[in-house]
């Protein structure tokens, strides 16, 4: 079965060092991953995803992800946060080899951005 | 382009009432899908629609059940409430091009979500 962990119930850090939260997947075959941002009472905002191609993916607000197949991962990364990037931010995976839309998602990382 | 928007954003229920909730995608989406999200129990697929038609389903009771409009509206109905049905329901939306791959690679875009309080 599909299933995306993360680890890390929160991450912690000091406005302007960079983050990263962490996301591991367990899919037969090659992956769809997603990156979504969730505010208080609203919902999820999509960031980034990963198809195919460049390892490295760029997506909104300056966060980027890595594809790390050999690690089965898929990390979220921002160079420099922001107090505004506090959020829930989950990973997910759509099963390949089908037609459908549905997600997996990952439980979730609270992301505290301090000033 | 307008995002996907739901309706209401909160409603109150008793147990044993139903509900029906409401979901238009985003202008062109074709499919729209529905998420239940809980504290417990996170982001859990409830069914996903296209053309009108039920073309995936979660792990879910039968009290669940949902429909699309030929417009590509869709609606969710939840029958005999009970008090953990109280959650966040997300309704997503994509374009869903035709053809296998173009399809399963077009992103998901979410409404903001009803908030349903079970009394």
């Amino acid at each position: 079965a599909q299933s995306v962990a993360q680890p890390e119930d929160q991450v912690n850090v000091a406005e302007g060092n960079p983050l990263t939260v962490k996301c591991t997947y367990s899919v037969s075959g090659n992956p769809y991953l997603f990156w979504y941002v969730q505010y208080p009472n609203r919902g999820l905002q999509f960031l980034l995803k990963y198809i195919t191609g460049d390892n490295l993916v760029k997506g909104s607000y300056g966060f980027e992800a890595e594809f790390n197949k050999s690690q089965t991962s898929f990390h979220l990364k921002k160079p420099s946060a922001l107090v505004s990037d506090s959020a829930l931010y989950f990973c997910a995976v759509r099963p390949p080899n089908t037609g459908f839309q549905k997600l997996v998602f990952g439980t979730g990382t609270r992301l505290l951005v301090s000033p | 382009k307008a995002g996907v928007t739901q309706t209401p954003r909160y409603l109150i229920k008793t147990r044993g009432q139903q509900v029906t909730l409401s979901c238009s995608p985003i202008s062109g989406h074709r499919s729209v899908s529905w998420y239940q999200q809980t504290p417990g129990q996170g982001l859990q697929f409830l069914f996903e629609y296209f053309s009108e038609t039920q073309r995936n389903k979660g792990n879910f009771p039968g009290r669940f059940s949902g429909r699309q409009f030929s417009n590509s509206r869709s609606e969710m109905n939840v029958s005999t409430l009970e008090l953990g049905d109280s959650a966040l329901y997300l309704c997503a939306s994509s374009l869903d091009r035709t053809g296998a791959k173009r399809g399963r690679t077009d992103t998901q875009y979410f409404g903001p979500g009803t908030r349903l309080t079970v009394l």
